[in-house]
């Protein structure tokens, strides 16, 4: 257990809808890095928060977004969804901004399916 | 960002030692060689990281050549549970995020 939590574990949505997938970071991790895993693209780096504020991006959609409350914890919204969209989506967090490169700690995971 | 090359799949039995190789002939001065392991629908699990030479912890081995261009994951005595996707990373550490990716990384079998 890496001590990240995400909810919910699984999702079952159709086309053209929005969902929010949630991530409790590890106590006292400041940054927070959203991932897609699909089959054919293997584990894409979308977006990482670091204390409230944008620090990096990825390949991230202009349909989806993120952000970071002030309690830590963080939200991807994900909007207008395509079948294609459909993919694991983990979020990973580690103690400083420098967690790239770094160690990061990774939740399990939530699974998207779009129909 | 260092582009990395790594086999896309290797196989190996119980008990043996098994070594993934990863390439990476652009490799920044600053850059930094990390390792991570994935398991089925689990994330990620950070491994290894290291800067030149050898580094061992109670998991896995790193090999870093003198020139950096490569780098040799070594696992002592394999066990079907080491069966996984290994990855490789290469980037600095307190540098951006940009082009971050972890690929589809090299699928290791164990067979017994």
């Amino acid at each position: 257990d890496s001590g990240v939590t995400q909810t919910p574990k699984h999702l079952i949505t159709a086309t053209g809808q929005r969902v929010t997938l949630r991530c409790s970071p590890r106590s006292g991790d400041l940054s927070v890095y959203w991932y897609q895993q699909s089959l054919d693209q293997g584990l894409q780096f979308l977006i990482q928060y670091y204390n409230g504020e944008e620090r990096a991006k990825g390949n991230i959609l202009e349909r989806f977004s993120a952000q970071q409350f002030p309690d830590l914890h963080s939200e991807l919204n994900l909007s207008s969804l395509e079948l294609g969209d459909s993919a694991l989506y983990f979020c990973a967090s580690s103690p400083t901004s420098e967690g790239v490169y770094n160690e990061q700690f990774f939740g399990p995971g939530t699974r998207l399916t779009v129909l | 960002l260092a582009k990395t090359t790594q086999p896309i799949s290797m196989d190996s039995y119980e008990g043996q030692e098994v070594n993934i190789t990863c390439s990476h002939n652009n490799i920044a001065t600053n850059d930094y060689i990390t390792w991570y392991q994935q398991f089925p629908s689990q994330g990620p699990r950070f491994i290894i990281q290291g800067y030149k030479t050898k580094v061992t912890n109670e998991v896995a081995s790193l090999f870093i050549p003198a020139d950096r261009k490569s780098s040799t994951l070594s696992l002592p005595r394999v066990s079907l549970s080491d069966t996984a996707v290994y990855y490789c990373l290469v980037g600095e550490r307190g540098g951006g995020a940009d082009g971050l990716t972890f690929g589809k990384g090299t699928h290791l079998i164990i067979q017994p």
